[in-house]
């Protein structure tokens, strides 16, 4: 049973700290989105990816936020110094090649204290 | 550019009735148009999708949605509501020819069914 996996599920962390989440595609797929969940906004797109290339970023706040895929199985979204203002849900999904379907992993939420 | 809008955020039915969840899109591209769903604390999970096919589609669970280009609407029904469908449902477009694969959200409509 393919799924898209997620670390870690919750976070809380202290403003000021780094925090890493990781994502971990289906096998053989070559779309990585992440996506940030709120109350307030909804389902916002942050960054996604194919073949391991940024296509757009536009979406994350650039001064705090990173995103990479070091390689096919591993994409990770940081946020350098964290503030309040990101707790939310971050959503990783992916899809495969000639796809429109995008799986969705189980997320990671974050609390920034 | 694209957007998607939801009609009613909260929708209540009984159990056994009708669930209909509204979707409207606007997109200049033939578009490709997704129903997710989310239980709490979860993902989001595909229900069904219209990428230019068949305009009504069939999807999990008993749902289905008709894809109407004169309406551009692409809302989501099930004859009969079961307690276990209650969760969030978003509807979602994608510019079908452009490769992008990017997805356009709409706020999402919490479901309720009652007993």
């Amino acid at each position: 049973d393919a799924r898209v996996t997620q670390t870690p599920r919750h976070k809380v962390t202290e403003m000021g700290q780094e925090v890493t989440m990781r994502c971990q595609p289906i096998l053989g797929h070559n779309t990585v989105f992440w996506y940030r969940q709120t109350m307030m906004q909804g389902l916002e797109l942050l960054a996604y990816f194919r073949n391991r290339a940024p296509l757009d970023d536009s979406g994350m706040p650039k001064d705090r936020f990173s995103a990479e895929m070091p390689d096919a199985t591993l994409a990770t979204l940081k946020i350098q110094p964290s503030e309040p203002r990101d707790s939310a849900v971050y959503f990783c999904a992916s899809g495969g090649h000639d796809s429109y379907e995008q799986y969705f992993g189980p997320g990671t939420r974050l609390t920034v204290t | 550019a694209q957007s998607v809008t939801q009609l009613g955020s909260h929708v209540s039915v009984s159990e056994g009735a009708l669930v209909l969840l509204r979707c409207n899109y606007s997109s200049s591209v033939p578009p490709y148009l997704f129903w997710y769903v989310q239980y709490p604390n979860q993902g989001l999970q595909l229900l069904l999708k219209y990428t230019s096919a068949a305009t009504l589609v069939k999807g999990i669970n008993g749902f289905e949605a008709e894809f109407k280009k004169s309406e551009t609407s692409f809302h989501l029904t099930k004859p009969s509501a079961h307690m276990s469908d209650a969760a969030e449902y978003f509807c979602a477009v994608s510019e079908g020819t452009s490769g992008t694969y990017k997805y356009i959200f709409g706020t999402g409509t919490r479901l309720k069914v009652l007993a």
